[in-house]
């Protein structure tokens, strides 16, 4: 059963650049699947923030894209997630997720969330 | 404002059937599939629908979605208790080359 969990500091300062880490087990990150990040604001919906694949290829939320950058490390089997110039409005719970099939776009496996609060 | 658009609730008794409508446009619902997810309180989405009525191992039959033109709808049929929770469509987006959310439906079991 593969399983997603999402790593990171908790709290971030207001201009910093969040950074978080999903990793990924026991299936190899580097099968043809995307992997991607979504977010939720404290009792808002879902945003999606982008999806990478292991080859370097990736896809960004044209709201956030001058501000993400996703990337794949095939030896530690995990993805990343770097947001940069963060403000309260970026204080959500982040999930890493598998996209089943660029095809259907739909999430198929999620972590379990990490809550992220932007503040000084 | 979400750019797929879910009524904020619906409600409904045990064993009832309820709908949750989820309303897009040309270049997202029209163009692409349209997934569905159930996010339990305080636990991260869950997969329901996907691909045309397609259901991930474990999820019931009860569960069922349709399209029509630029909207999308996700049926339930015999509610049950363990049913509460919010519901989200979500499709891709040729347009803004993006997948986008609904902005979700709390389905409250009366």
């Amino acid at each position: 059963q593969v399983q997603l969990l999402e790593s990171g500091p908790g709290l971030v300062k207001p201009s910093e650049t969040l950074s978080l880490t999903c990793t990924v087990s026991p299936y190899s990150i580097s099968s043809a699947y995307y992997w991607a990040w979504i977010r939720q604001p404290p009792g808002r919906g879902l945003e999606w923030i982008g999806s990478s694949y292991h080859s370097g290829s990736t896809y960004y939320n044209p709201t956030l894209k001058s501000r993400v950058t996703m990337s794949v490390d095939t030896s530690k089997n995990q993805f990343s997630l770097k947001l940069s110039s963060v403000t309260a409005a970026d204080t959500a719970v982040y999930y890493c997720a598998r996209v089943k099939s660029t095809t259907t776009y739909s999430f198929d496996i999620w972590g379990q969330g990490t809550m992220v609060t932007v503040s000084s | 404002q979400s750019v797929l658009t879910q009524p904020p609730s619906a409600s409904g008794t045990p064993g009832q059937r309820v709908t949750i409508s989820c309303s897009g446009s040309s270049s997202n619902i029209e163009s692409n599939t349209v997934n569905w997810y159930q996010q339990l309180p305080g636990t991260a989405p869950k997969l329901l629908i996907y691909s045309n009525n397609q259901r991930p191992s474990g999820v019931p039959a009860r569960f069922s979605d349709s399209k029509s033109g630029t909207s999308a709808s996700l049926a339930i049929s015999g509610l049950q208790s363990e049913d509460e929770a919010d519901y989200y469509c979500a499709a891709w987006d040729d347009s803004l080359n993006g997948l986008v959310f609904g902005g979700g439906t709390k389905l409250t079991v009366l």
